[in-house]
C-alpha cells in the first residue's frame, strides 16, 4: 500500500524567510503527487500537482515542488513566506490507475511577524 | 463560487442519535468521496462512489453509511454516533480516470461534527 511521510509536524518561520516542507512517498511504478493546503476550519484546497512532464511544478502564489523519483520525494518550497501562508499543508499520492488519495499527516506552517 | 458544498458547516448531535451530513456538487463529477479528519490528523477515506457504485474502505465501521441518490448529491449517515466520531467530515469529487486531469479531487469546506 502507498504511504506518505511528512517528517515535520510543525514548522515555525519568520515572515519573508524561505521554507521547505518535506514529503516522501513509498515507491510505486507510477504515481501522481499533490500538495493541498488547509486553512483553519476549512476544507482542503489543491496547491499544486505533479502528473507528468516537468519535475518542477509551481503554484500561483509562489510555492513550488520538485518531483524527485530517485529519492521518492516531493518537497514543497517557497523562497519568501507571508503571514497569510500560515496553514496546514498535506502531501498526497495517488497510484496510477487508482482513484484514491493517500495523505501524509500534514505539516503546520506558522509564519510569524 | 463554491463547487462542492457541504451542509451544515457545524453539526452537534447527541451520543447515539443518528445524524446525516450532506454534500452537493456543481461539477458533474462521476466520483464522490467522504473523508473523516480528526484533530491534527490526515484525512482518512471512509468510502467513495464511482457513479452509483459504492466502494467501502475495509476499515470503515458499519456505523457509517452513505447514499448517492443522483450525480449531484451524496449523504453520510452515522447511525449511532459515539464520542470517537467527533471529527471534521470532508466531501470531495473528481472526474473518472479517463479524464485529462487525472482524477484531481476537489474538496468541500467540511462539516465539523460534535458529539455530546
Amino acid at each position: 500500500a502507498q504511504s506518505v511521510t511528512q517528517l515535520d509536524s510543525q514548522v515555525p518561520v519568520f515572515e519573508e524567510a524561505p521554507v521547505e516542507l518535506r514529503c516522501n512517498y513509498s515507491s510505486s511504478v507510477s504515481v501522481y503527487l499533490f500538495w493541498y493546503v488547509q486553512y483553519p476550519n476549512q476544507g482542503l484546497q489543491l496547491l499544486l500537482k505533479y502528473l507528468s512532464g516537468s519535475t518542477l511544478v509551481e503554484s500561483i502564489n509562489g510555492f513550488e515542488a520538485e518531483f524527485n523519483k530517485s529519492q521518492t520525494s516531493f518537497h514543497l518550497r517557497k523562497p519568501s513566506v507571508h503571514i497569510s501562508d500560515t496553514a496546514e499543508y498535506f502531501c498526497a499520492v495517488m497510484k496510477g490507475g487508482s482513484e484514491k488519495l493517500v495523505f501524509g499527516k500534514g505539516t503546520k506552517l506558522t509564519v510569524n511577524p | 463560487d463554491a463547487m462542492v458544498i457541504q451542509n451544515p458547516r457545524y453539526q452537534v448531535t447527541q451520543f447515539g442519535k443518528p445524524v446525516t451530513l450532506s454534500c452537493s456538487q456543481t461539477l458533474n463529477h462521476n466520483v464522490m468521496y467522504w473523508y473523516q479528519q480528526k484533530s491534527s490528523q490526515a484525512p482518512k477515506l471512509l468510502f467513495h462512489y464511482y457513479d452509483k457504485d459504492f466502494n467501502n474502505e475495509a476499515d470503515t465501521p458499519d456505523n457509517f453509511q452513505s447514499r448517492r441518490p443522483n450525480t449531484s448529491f451524496c449523504f453520510l449517515d452515522i447511525r449511532s454516533p459515539g464520542l470517537g466520531d467527533a471529527a471534521m467530515y470532508l466531501c470531495a469529487t473528481s472526474r473518472d480516470l479517463s479524464s485529462g486531469d487525472k482524477n484531481i479531487q476537489y474538496f468541500g469546506a467540511g462539516t465539523r461534527l460534535s458529539v455530546l
